[in-house]
Formats: C-alpha cells, sequence, structure tokens
C-alpha cells in the first residue's frame, strides 16, 4: 500500500541533543511538508519541499534543518537550537489540488 | 495571508444526536477548503474538500460542508453522530494560485461523543 512512514514514533531527548525524524514516502509526490502539532494551536509549517533538492522554510523554521535529497525521503533534524521541541510532528506529501497525505506522526519528548 | 478560525475547541455530543463544527476563514485570493479528522495519536485523515462547483459537498461517512463565500465560512455538519466519531477535526484553506500551495490549518475542534 502507497503511504508514508514516519519513525520513529516515539523519541525522547535530553536537552542538548540534535534529533532526526524520518519521513518516507512511495506515493510519488514531488512535494513534502512537515508540521508541528501543540494541543490547542492546530497545525504550525515548519519546512516544505516542492522538488528534490529544494526546501522552503515555513512559519516556525527556527531550530529545525531539512534535506531532500531523494524524491521519497524528507528527514527532519531537530536542533538544540529549538527552544521549546516537545511536541507531535507530522509529515504530509501533496497530490491534486492541495490535498495533503499525512504519516502517522512522531511524538517528540525533552526530558 | 491567510487564517482560519474554529470557533469551538470542544463539542460534547450525544451518540445520534447532530453536530456542527463552525470554520470561518480569510483570504485575499480565492481558496480551497479542506477537512480533515485526527484521531488520537495518529495523522490527520481528508474528510472532504472544496474545491469548486457545488457548494454543499459530502463525505463517504455522512458528514458535510457547506462553503459560504459572502461569510467567508465553511462550516462540518453531521445529522447522526456515532461513538466512533470521537475525534479531532480540523478546517484547513489554501489558495488557488500555484506558488506557494501551503495550507493554513485552524486550531482544530474536539469532539466527544458520549452514549
Amino acid at each position: 500500500d502507497g503511504g508514508i512512514t514516519q519513525s520513529p514514533k516515539y523519541l525522547f531527548r535530553k536537552e542538548g541533543q540534535n534529533v532526526t525524524l524520518s519521513c518516507e514516502q512511495n506515493l510519488n509526490h514531488d512535494a513534502m511538508y512537515w508540521y508541528r502539532q501543540d494541543p490547542g494551536q492546530g497545525l504550525r509549517l515548519i519546512y516544505y519541499s516542492q522538488i528534490v533538492n529544494d526546501f522552503q522554510k515555513g512559519d516556525i523554521a527556527e531550530g529545525y534543518s531539512v534535506s531532500r535529497e531523494k524524491k521519497e525521503s524528507f528527514p527532519l533534524t531537530v536542533t538544540s537550537a529549538q527552544k521549546n521541541p516537545t511536541a507531535f510532528y507530522l509529515c504530509a506529501s501533496r497530490w491534486g489540488a492541495n490535498v495533503l497525505t499525512f504519516g502517522a506522526g512522531s511524538r517528540l519528548t525533552v526530558l | 495571508a491567510q487564517s482560519v478560525t474554529q470557533l469551538d475547541s470542544q463539542v460534547p455530543v450525544f451518540e445520534e444526536a447532530p453536530v456542527e463544527l463552525r470554520c470561518n476563514y480569510s483570504s485575499s485570493v480565492s481558496v480551497y477548503l479542506f477537512w480533515y479528522v485526527q484521531y488520537p495519536n495518529q495523522g490527520l485523515q481528508l474528510l472532504l474538500k472544496y474545491l469548486s462547483g457545488s457548494t454543499l459537498v459530502e463525505s463517504i461517512n455522512g458528514f458535510e460542508a457547506e462553503f459560504n463565500k459572502s461569510q467567508t465560512s465553511f462550516h462540518l455538519r453531521k445529522p447522526s453522530v456515532h461513538i466512533s466519531d470521537t475525534a479531532e477535526y480540523f478546517c484547513a484553506v489554501s489558495g488557488r494560485q500555484a506558488a506557494g500551495n501551503k495550507l493554513t490549518f485552524g486550531g482544530g475542534t474536539r469532539v466527544l461523543v458520549k452514549p
């Protein structure tokens, strides 16, 4: 079945550590997105990529980095510069008229 | 710039009763509108979308939403809810122009269906 796979599902990080969240898709979609979800705040866009080797900052990019070396993969690194990284992170890809398909999410907790 | 406001953060409702989730948006350009549903600890799933044509759109599981351009609204309704409809619902908007293609989400409405 086609879809988006995010890993790990749960991740714990000590303060000062960088962590990388994986996002892989087999849908052959060009555009991919990373969102952060906090209770009561909906989803906020971190980074997005419309084609391989190109990506743009979203609304809350500070403290995060991404790469897009392959069409299928769009990993997100949460750096030590991110002041409040505890959140639920969602990866998505776009098809048709701006319709998004989401992965199951990764929950990051800072200890 | 665009924004989405979901007026209710939580909506408790009894099983088999109707429910309406309110969504208002603002945008300087023509829009596409979406409702997504999220079950606990899962990603979002597309519930329904308005792209063009009829302003009333329906999902396969009984939800419907109506695009009202004059009121800039896209409210979601279901005439009779089930326990399985307990979830969080997100309204989203994007501009129709090709550049950017970013979706803006509302804060979500948590629906709790009680027996």
